[in-house]
């Protein structure tokens, strides 16, 4: 059984610019959910994916989207970046939406200069 | 706005001993509290969890207790190992969907 995978695990992006961060959910996961975890602060959630459909959005603005595939894997983009996006970026997988039993990933480091 | 909070940012304890975690939020609507630990360079794993009709959950040396009136919940690790050193994080959720809102956690330490 297969965890979820995040790629790549660092990266450094420069104002403006845009962003794709990957996740491959757990198998048998169906469910994704994106969160945000700043530096010395709480991990905030981004949205979370359920079958291919985006089923929750936390308080980010539109410049924040994703897709979630028919395998269940999830893309987060982020467009426009400023440097308040700097921090790991987690990816969780549940079994499905109403499931609080996630697996999250090792995070995306994006560091925005 | 931090719903959850963690005010401890680290703890230090000596193995063998205690370790008392402690986390407040602030929505009364949470009815589940869960508790994740992460290591560096690692996602967060679930380590123990709550519903709001209990007031205690027991697993291991991991005990959780929930004082609702309060608004308060404590994980307590008995005893400490050096293995258990680590960021610990409160979640809590109010949706059926699952959304959990996270503490900034606290950094463990346990020395020998």
């Amino acid at each position: 059984e297969t965890g979820v995978t995040q790629s790549p695990t660092h990266l450094i992006k420069t104002r403006g610019q845009q962003v794709t961060l990957r996740c491959s959910s757990q198998s048998g996961h169906n469910t994704v959910s994106w969160y945000q975890q700043a530096l010395g602060q709480g991990s905030q959630f981004i949205f979370q994916y359920y079958r291919e459909e985006e089923n929750g959005r936390g308080n980010f603005p539109p410049r924040f989207s994703g897709l979630q595939f028919p395998n269940y894997s999830s893309e987060l983009n982020v467009n426009a970046l400023e440097l308040d996006d700097s921090a790991l970026y987690l990816c969780a997988s549940s079994l499905s939406r109403g499931s609080y039993g996630y697996t999250f990933g090792s995070g995306t480091r994006l560091t925005v200069v | 706005d931090q719903q959850v909070k963690q005010n401890s940012p680290s703890l230090s304890v000596q193995e063998g001993r205690i370790s008392i975690l402690n986390c407040d939020y602030t929505n009364s609507m949470f009815d589940y509290f869960l508790w994740y630990k992460k290591y560096p360079a690692e996602g967060p794993t679930f380590l123990i969890s709550i519903s709001s009709i209990k007031d205690k959950n027991e697993d291991g040396r991991f005990t959780v207790f929930l004082n609702k009136s309060a608004k308060h919940l404590s994980l307590h690790i008995v005893p400490s190992q050096p293995g258990d050193s680590a960021v610990y994080f409160c979640a809590a959720k109010t949706d059926s969907w699952g959304k959990l809102q996270f503490g900034a956690g606290t950094q463990v330490v346990v020395t020998p």
